[in-house]
């Protein structure tokens, strides 16, 4: 079946650089998008960016030269990296796969998310 | 970016009652729109998507709905397992943005 899972540390100090691993099972990263997105406090979701199954990746402008994302699909894993850490990038990082259903785009399986906390 | 205004924040409601959530889009995103529920504790899940469409295994007291540039989600007859926040997501512009979340509580 679809899995997801995200890992990486849990606690980060500031202006240090965050590295989390999506390990998907399941499904072949050539043929699925998988993106990121962070929650924080339990609420707000924020689209981070994607890779495309293509290996094409995409990103929010508000993470601009500080996020990046890559993949090896040999190993069905999917790479985060944030630098330059602030106290407002703690949250919930999800992984999640979208594909399009009759040309509509959707997420259809969530990883169960991994907490990061920077410190102040 | 594309806001998502979504209404109303929180909303205390009974078993069995009607519920409406909605979503204004700043801009027309056509039927790029989906819904997704929240429980304690656990991932986002969809529910519907291309604005109307119910997605496998979600229940038909689930609805969606489109006039324009406003979306809505309705559960027709509230149950114990549909307490969570849901969110809206437009996928037509990157970046993807989400409504600000409903949380649904019991009275």
């Amino acid at each position: 079946q679809v899995q997801l899972k995200e890992s990486g540390p849990g606690l980060v100090q500031p202006s240090q650089t965050l590295s989390l691993t999506c390990t998907v099972s399941g499904f072949s990263l050539t043929s699925y998008s998988v993106h990121w997105v962070r929650q924080h406090s339990g609420r707000s979701l924020e689209w981070m960016g994607r890779v495309w199954s293509d290996g094409v990746t995409s990103f929010n402008s508000a993470f601009t030269s500080r996020l990046s994302i890559t993949r090896d699909t040999s190993k069905s894993q999917i790479f985060l990296k944030l630098n330059s850490l602030q106290t407002e990038d703690t949250g919930t990082y999800y992984c999640a796969r979208s594909y399009l259903s009759h040309g509509l785009p959707l997420f259809d399986y969530w990883g169960q998310g991994v907490l990061v906390t920077v410190p102040s | 970016d594309i806001q998502m205004t979504q209404s109303p924040a929180s909303l205390s409601t009974s078993l069995e009652e009607i519920v409406t959530i909605t979503c204004q889009a700043s801009q027309d995103i056509g039927n790029w729109l989906s819904w997704y529920q929240q429980r304690p504790g656990k991932s986002p899940q969809l529910l519907i998507y291309g604005a109307t469409s119910l997605a496998d295994g979600v229940p038909s007291r689930f609805s969606g709905s489109r006039s324009g540039t406003q979306f809505s989600l309705k559960i027709s007859r509230l149950q114990v397992e549909d307490i969570g926040i849901y969110y809206c997501l437009q996928a037509w512009r990157t970046p993807w943005t989400f409504g600000g979340g409903t949380k649904l509580e019991l009275k």
